[in-house]
């Protein structure tokens, strides 16, 4: 079956910008989560999405936002992009809920550069 | 706040050489997972680790789970270039957290 898809793959942005990025789970996957992975920080938690709604959400300010659709697919939002949010934002798809008990199927990742 | 701390950060060594990756933490883990990503992809889980003491192999990867659940490591036999990539433990049960990684680089 196919796996976790993001659009796009790569984005360039300006400071003060915004953007969206999409991910699109695997089939009958419910829950989606969205991590941030830079060569400082590694990978960090943003937030998880259940059936439409947010259960969990990581040390990240208000800019960075999400949603998640009926079809289960999310999108993830960050506004006034700032220099530092220049990452690789990785979202990983799931049956159940997010935890390292349940298998996390990861995309390929958004690699936004913020100029 | 939950951390996990994975050592060493780097190690490249040459084929057929074994090697030893940890994941430690100063918290109690239901669980850990390791997983591997390889440049341009996201990362694949490997295994995960439940009970305190377990060991599971998956072919030259031994991994095992501390008694007290609150460490891990990754044991590598005879290592192959196609073993290069970034290791990475995770665990928790709501919010999954990340060690920072082993860059591992195996030289033909």
């Amino acid at each position: 079956k196919a796996g976790v898809t993001q659009t796009p793959r790569y984005l360039i942005k300006t400071r003060g910008q915004q953007v969206t990025l999409s991910c699109s789970p695997i089939s009958g996957h419910r829950s989606v989560s969205w991590y941030q992975q830079t060569p400082g920080q590694g990978l960090q938690f943003l937030f998880e999405y259940f059936s439409e709604t947010q259960r969990n959400k990581g040390n990240f300010p208000g800019r960075f936002s999400g949603r998640q659709f009926s079809n289960s697919r999310s999108e993830m939002n960050v506004s006034t992009l700032e220099l530092g949010d220049s990452a690789l934002y990785l979202c990983a798809s799931s049956l159940m809920r997010g935890s390292s008990y349940n298998e996390q199927f990861f995309g390929p990742g958004t690699r936004l550069t913020v100029l | 706040t939950q951390l996990l701390e994975q050592s060493p950060q780097f190690l490249s060594i040459q084929e057929g050489e074994n090697l030893t990756v940890y994941c430690n933490s100063s918290s109690v883990f239901s669980s850990l997972q390791w997983y591997r990503q390889e440049p341009g992809e996201g990362p694949v889980l490997l295994v995960t680790v439940v009970t305190g003491g377990e060991v599971k192999k998956l072919k030259r990867l031994t991994f095992q789970f501390g008694d007290a659940r609150k460490d891990s490591s990754l044991h590598i036999t005879a290592a192959q270039p196609g073993d290069t990539g970034l290791y990475l433990c995770a665990g928790g049960d709501d919010k999954i957290i990340f060690g920072k990684g082993t860059r591992l680089h195996i030289l033909p």
